[in-house]
Parts: C-alpha cells; structure tokens; sequence
C-alpha cells in the first residue's frame, strides 16, 4: 500500500527557533501533497496545499510567511515553522494524493510530528 | 453553520455494540465521502470511501450516503476494543480539497 512518512514524529524547541518538518512518500510519486494541523480534538484544519515544482498554495487564514512549504521532488515537501511561538504547538500532520487510489483525489495520511514550543 | 457536523462525543459502547456514527453537511456539491479512522497521536487511515449515494460493505464496516438528506453515516458491527478511536468524516466536490468534521471519539469497553 501507499505509505508516507513524517519526519520528526515529536519535536520541542524554544521560542523564536524554527523547525523543518519532512514529508516522504515512500513507494510512490506525489505530485499534491498537503499540510493540515490538528488541534487536541479538534479537526483536521488543511494548512496549504504542497505542489511539485511550484509555490504552495495557502488557505485563508495561513501566514505564508511563518509556514515555509517546499515540495522539491516528487517524494518531499518539508513545512518550516519559523520563528515558532507557544501557540503553534499543534500536531501536523501531511498527506499525499496517490496518483492511482481509489478515487481521483485519495490521500495518504503520513503519522504526523508533534511539535511543542517553549 | 459550520459546513461538515459531527458529534464529537465521546461514544462509549460495550463490545460486540453496533455503532452507528453521523455527520450532516450543507455543501451541495460534495460527491466524495470517506471515513478515517484515527488514534491517538496518529495520522488517519482511510477506511471507507463512497462516490456519491448509496451504501458500502466492508467486513464489519458499512457506510451509508443520502445527499438528498446531506446526511453520511458508517456502521460499525460487532464493535471491538480495537475499534477505539476517533472516527472523521470527510468529504469533498469535483476537484475541491476534502472538508473534515471534528471527529467523534469512540470507546469499546471489554
């Protein structure tokens, strides 16, 4: 099956750092990836969606500024988290649209990073 | 109106229950429902998928599809511990990103 990996799964950092969060799909292209953060029991909130070669595109609401998105091959993209502040911490979590699932649009789920800000 | 409801519980069953979680929503134009499951600290995993109307088996698992109502549901039969977890739907239109609900926490007591 289609698998997609995060990495890393938990990160803590301090206030004012940033962090790099990969997104890999292991055994298959993806040309659509996409970004969502989830608040504890909360939804899935999309963040931007991460397309190959070109400039991510950002839901309202999302500073593209802050939230760094970098879909450099076929099996990347990595979200930056600059200068994080207490209130990002969130769990990310990304997925990745498999060219041949079940409907046109299916995506895999990666396991998500969980990120702590001091 | 938030555009996908769900009830966010949480549900909690004896084992060998039937389930049955809902969501309700106001876009028209959504054609694609899916269900994912997930656990905690978790990404989802998909469960079901249904393109339009109608109903789906799958083992224990039916999901049901009435866009005249606007009105998904999935049925979980002879529910098992292993079955905890937080049930989204999710849905979307032709070309559209997918929509999430907030999710419903599900307990099966042994």
């Amino acid at each position: 099956g289609a698998v997609v990996s995060q990495h890393p799964s938990w990160v803590i950092c301090k206030s004012g750092t940033s962090v790099k969060i990969e997104c890999r799909s292991l055994d298959f292209q993806a040309t659509t990836m996409f970004w969502y953060r989830q608040f504890p029991k909360q939804s899935l909130m999309l963040m931007a969606t991460s397309n190959e070669g070109s400039k991510a595109t950002y839901e309202q609401g999302v500073e593209k500024d802050k939230f760094l998105i970098n879909h450099a091959s076929l099996t990347l993209s990595t979200l930056t988290v600059t200068s994080a502040h207490p209130e990002d911490s969130s769990f990310y979590i990304c997925s990745a649209k498999h060219p041949s699932g079940v409907s046109y649009n299916e995506q895999f789920f990666g396991p998500g990073t969980r990120l702590t800000v001091l | 109106q938030k555009e996908v409801e769900q009830d966010p519980g949480p549900l909690s069953v004896p084992e060998g229950a039937i389930v049955s979680l809902n969501c309700t929503y106001s876009n028209s134009a959504f054609q694609y429902f899916m269900w994912y499951r997930q656990y905690s600290r978790k990404g989802p995993e998909l469960l079901m998928y249904t393109y339009s109307s109608g109903n789906k088996e799958d083992g224990r698992f039916t999901a049901q599809v009435d866009k005249s109502s606007k009105y998904i549901s999935l049925f979980i039969r002879d529910s098992q511990p292993s079955d905890s977890a937080t049930y989204l739907c999710a849905m979307s239109g032709y070309g559209q990103n997918f929509v999430f609900g907030p999710g419903t926490r599900l307990s099966v007591l042994p």
